[in-house]
């Protein structure tokens, strides 16, 4: 069972600044099926990337994904107010159960 | 317009049980697998369950294997959660999640809000 970790486990940031999150694998992700999402306080979570690099439909062009193998980054060029939030990676390989990472916290510096 | 409503949440005692549901419409309901992803209050997400398109393939996390049972009505468009033997870690909101893709492996675009499980005495 792959289990995932990311880091760091907060980030403090200021609006307009560059986000750099990282999210690691126990083992190899096969054909970069690790996802990201962002969930918002008393919200579901929502899709950003897919595919370790495909944007989602809707999602800004801020946000990018990288990788492959055991270690991904999510990027966010610019944050926006609604930036600040918290991260999950997903990976998807394989059949389920799908792990989750433990998130990453985006607040405001 | 792809839409997710739970429904069935509240609070049960310890050892209790409870079903959930899933209302699906938008989307033709029996062409995709489904599935069940919690979260404890102040916790991260745990995925917990899915089922395939035609109901022949079922998938649990170890934490509810042998509690929790998934299902499907394509009929009733609907998804269902059986728990039993609930335990005070149970707690959460539990989300209905659609594939993204007609298989079970992929990625989640559409989630629904959510329904509240408390397990307390």
């Amino acid at each position: 069972e792959i289990v995932l970790t990311q880091s760091p486990g907060t980030l403090s940031l200021s609006p307009g600044e560059r986000a750099t999150l990282s999210c690691r694998a126990s083992q190899s992700v096969s054909s970069s099926y690790l996802a990201w999402y962002r969930q918002k306080p008393g919200q579901a979570p929502r899709l950003l990337i897919y595919g370790a690099s495909s944007r989602a439909a809707g999602i800004p062009d801020r946000f990018s994904g990288s990788g492959s193998g055991t270690d991904f980054t999510l990027t966010i060029s610019r944050l926006e107010p609604e930036d600040f939030a918290v991260y999950y990676c997903q990976q998807y390989d394989t059949s389920p159960p799908f792990a989750f990472g433990p998130g990453t916290k985006v607040d405001v510096k | 317009e792809v839409q997710l409503v739970e429904s069935g949440g509240g609070l049960v005692q310890p050892g209790g049980s409870l079903r959930l549901s899933c209302s699906a419409s938008g989307f033709t309901f029996s062409d995709y697998a489904m599935h069940w992803v919690r979260q404890a209050p102040g916790k991260g997400l745990e995925y917990v369950s899915a089922i395939s398109s035609n109901g022949g393939g079922t998938y649990y996390a170890d934490s509810v294997k042998g509690r929790f049972t998934i299902s499907r009505d394509n009929s009733k468009n609907t998804l269902y959660l059986q728990m039993s033997s609930l335990r005070a870690e149970d707690t959460a909101v539990y989300y209905c999640v659609k594939s993204s893709l007609t298989t079970v492996t992929t990625f989640f675009r559409y989630w629904g809000q959510g329904t509240l499980v408390t397990v307390s005495s």
